[in-house]
């Protein structure tokens, strides 16, 4: 168990700018997780992968954003035009609940703390 | 709307005695709670769930208790250590065919600080 992997840690972009981040899951998970965190809030749900589908979105994830799993395995979360309103820590989880589980544990990765100047 | 509450942004408590961290919910379909304890730079670990079957749950020195009628719970921890200084989230989720149980809903977090 290597845990969940983010890339980069940090990223400093200018307003306007793509940017993309990419997520290693932990290898036998089959769930991965998008989430956002400002200063002093929560993490925020942004979507769900179970494999290589993306299940669900949250209201949060508006068309500037997109992600990907495109085998499977590894995730990219992209932002296009990037907003100052966008800075925030983006963090990936995954999770290997079994079927007719009623919890589901998640494994963080240290996540991508964006900055848009 | 935040949905899950932990109304106490700080809590500082000396080594060796207990450390309440309290959450609150206004969500009744919300029937899995965890919580998760995050250091700076890192990303939130995982530390002890409790099922809304139960009202308590156990893991060494950490216990968490729920209260469904209040739409309450809290964990507790100890003895304190110097090593529990953190944030320390709270979070729920329930079963929505819709959704997926790993959709979770965290409070803003409570800073812990244990002192020697």
């Amino acid at each position: 168990d290597t845990g969940v992997s983010q890339d980069p840690r940090h990223k400093i972009t200018k307003r306007g700018q793509n940017v993309t981040f990419r997520c290693d899951p932990i290898s036998e998970h089959n769930r991965l997780y998008w989430y956002r965190q400002t200063l002093g809030q929560g993490p925020e749900f942004l979507t769900y992968f179970q494999n290589e589908a993306q299940l669900e979105k949250s209201r949060l994830l508006s068309d500037r954003f997109s992600a990907e799993r495109p085998k499977g395995s590894f995730s990219t979360l992209e932002i296009q035009r990037t907003e100052q309103g966008d800075s925030a820590m983006y963090l990936c989880a995954s999770s290997s609940r079994g079927t007719g589980a009623t919890n589901e544990k998640l494994f963080f990765g240290s996540g991508t703390q964006l900055s848009v100047l | 709307d935040q949905q899950v509450k932990q109304n106490s942004p700080s809590l500082s408590v000396q080594e060796g005695r207990i450390s309440i961290l309290n959450c609150d919910y206004t969500n009744s379909m919300f029937d899995y709670f965890l919580w998760y304890k995050k250091y700076p730079a890192e990303g939130p670990t995982f530390l002890i769930s409790i099922s809304s079957i139960k009202d308590k749950n156990e893991d060494g020195r950490f216990t968490v208790f729920l209260n469904k009628s209040a739409k309450h719970l809290s964990l507790h921890i100890v003895p304190s250590q110097p090593g529990d200084s953190a944030v320390y989230f709270c979070a729920a989720s329930y079963f929505d065919r819709g959704s997926t149980l790993g959709r979770l809903y965290f409070g803003r977090g409570t800073q812990l600080t244990v002192w020697p």
